[in-house]
């Protein structure tokens, strides 16, 4: 069984640039989240991605955008960077009909000058 | 937004000692989860208890839970240097979809 891998670990982009994540989900996890979380704070939710559908979304502006591939990897695409888009972006993997938790990754470091 | 509140915000204790940390959350919800965070890495998933349970156990680690309260907490008992690390609890909605929504943290030090 594997994990959940994310690429790159870390990442600088200037402002006004674009930047795409990459996740590869645990083997046998149909769902996909992905939270940003600043330095000294709790995960915040972007959005959810099941069966290549997105099927919720938090707080995050349109330039916020994802994708989730056949085989349940999954991309996150933010447009137009921000310095306060600074932070570390989380991808957590899960099954949707089993409440077990997520499987986090270790995370992209993303700091934007 | 949080949806979830952890108290204290951070703990400083002797290894062997036992640490306890409080969340309190604002809506219903299917399941309350906790998560360990070191060094501002992943999150690490700890125990999971749903809805209609009152109390879990996992190795050293007991939660309870209070849905008439919004409450649950965490016991980590005989802590050790390793279980140094942030942690977080998060609630699942009872929604049509598992949005799963973090607290703020607490910071826990042990000291060896």
């Amino acid at each position: 069984e594997t994990g959940v891998t994310q690429s790159p670990t870390h990442l600088i982009k200037t402002r006004g640039q674009q930047v795409t994540l990459r996740c590869s989900s645990q083997s046998g996890h149909n769902t996909v989240s992905w939270y940003q979380q600043a330095l000294g704070q709790g995960p915040q939710f972007i959005f959810q991605y099941y069966r290549e559908e997105e099927n919720g979304r938090g707080n995050f502006p349109p330039r916020f955008s994802g994708l989730q591939f056949p085989n349940y990897s999954s991309e996150l695409n933010v447009n137009a960077l921000e310095l306060d888009d600074s932070a570390l972006y989380l991808c957590a993997s899960s099954t949707r009909e089993r409440s077990y938790g997520y499987t986090f990754g270790s995370g992209t470091r993303l700091t934007v000058v | 937004s949080q949806q979830g509140e952890e108290d204290p915000q951070a703990l400083s204790i002797q290894e062997g000692e036992n640490a306890t940390m409080n969340c309190s959350y604002k809506t219903s919800i299917n399941n309350l989860q906790w998560y360990r965070q070191n060094s501002g890495r992943g999150l690490v998933h700890l125990i999971l208890i749903r809805s209609n349970e009152r109390e879990k156990h996992s190795g050293r680690l007991r939660v309870t839970l209070d849905t008439s309260k919004k409450s649950s907490s965490l016991l980590i008992t005989a802590s050790r240097a390793a279980d140094t690390a942030s942690y977080f609890c998060a609630t699942s909605n009872s929604g049509g979809y598992q949005k799963v929504t973090f607290g703020t943290g607490t910071k826990l030090q042990v000291i060896p």
